[in-house]
């Protein structure tokens, strides 16, 4: 198992909501990346974080939105929730090298009804 | 843009066979390539890696890649697969900071 955790594991929301996402990193890394796993899908990048900061994004709308705080711990808030939100959201915590590797969470399932 | 494919969705092999798992790609510069496996329900845990060097990579579990850049792919091996083998495998690369996966291949074996 890695040190990655995610909470909660399963929620259900409406749609039209918003929900918040947590994860907290490994120890002795800096930056956190968020996925969207739709079922039977790949993960889909939706950002990464480093030092509060995001430096990298994937092709998701403003609604998607994160933080980092200092001890690199990281939220993904989603606003306006769509049924197509649905899906797992999976958080990796790495280096900040390009080719570090990134160790992922177990994931929170989303349910938008 | 980057993209990734796996182009089987779905591999069957026998127990004591090897095994290959497809990954092909398309990247401008140089990649990083990865390989992820993902059991029911459960995150991607780390395989290998490509960086640079030696084209054959060796990984956790007895699995290796072959990096093959003039037909940028990047193909999953073992030499005998295990019943406990099966499960999602992911292939992914990454250039500039931003992560690319496949839509991941189903790997089955037979007892």
């Amino acid at each position: 198992e890695t040190g990655v955790t995610q909470s909660p594991t399963h929620l259900i929301k409406t749609r039209g909501q918003q929900v918040t996402l947590r994860c907290s990193s490994q120890s002795g890394h800096n930056t956190v990346s968020w996925y969207q796993q739709a079922l039977g899908q790949g993960p889909q990048f939706i950002f990464q974080y480093y030092r509060e900061e995001e430096n990298g994004r994937g092709n998701f709308p403003p609604r998607f939105s994160g933080l980092q705080f200092p001890n690199y711990s990281s939220e993904l808030n989603v606003n306006a929730l769509e049924l197509d939100d649905s899906a797992l959201y999976l958080c990796a915590s790495s280096t900040d090298r390009e080719e570090a590797t990134q160790y992922f969470g177990p994931g929170t399932r989303l349910t938008v009804l | 843009a980057q993209s990734v494919a796996q182009p089987e969705d779905q591999v069957n092999v026998a127990e004591g066979n090897p095994l290959t798992v497809k990954c092909t790609y398309s990247v401008s510069g140089n990649p990083y390539l990865f390989w992820y496996v993902q059991y029911p329900n459960r995150g991607l845990q780390f395989l290998l890696k490509y960086i640079t060097g030696d084209n054959l990579v060796k990984g956790s579990y007895g699995f290796e890649a072959e990096f093959n850049k003039s037909q940028t792919s990047f193909h999953l091996k073992k030499p005998s697969a295990l019943v406990s083998d099966s499960a999602l495998y992911f292939c992914a690369v990454r250039a500039r900071h931003i992560p690319t996966f496949g839509r991941g291949t189903s790997l089955i074996v037979h007892p």
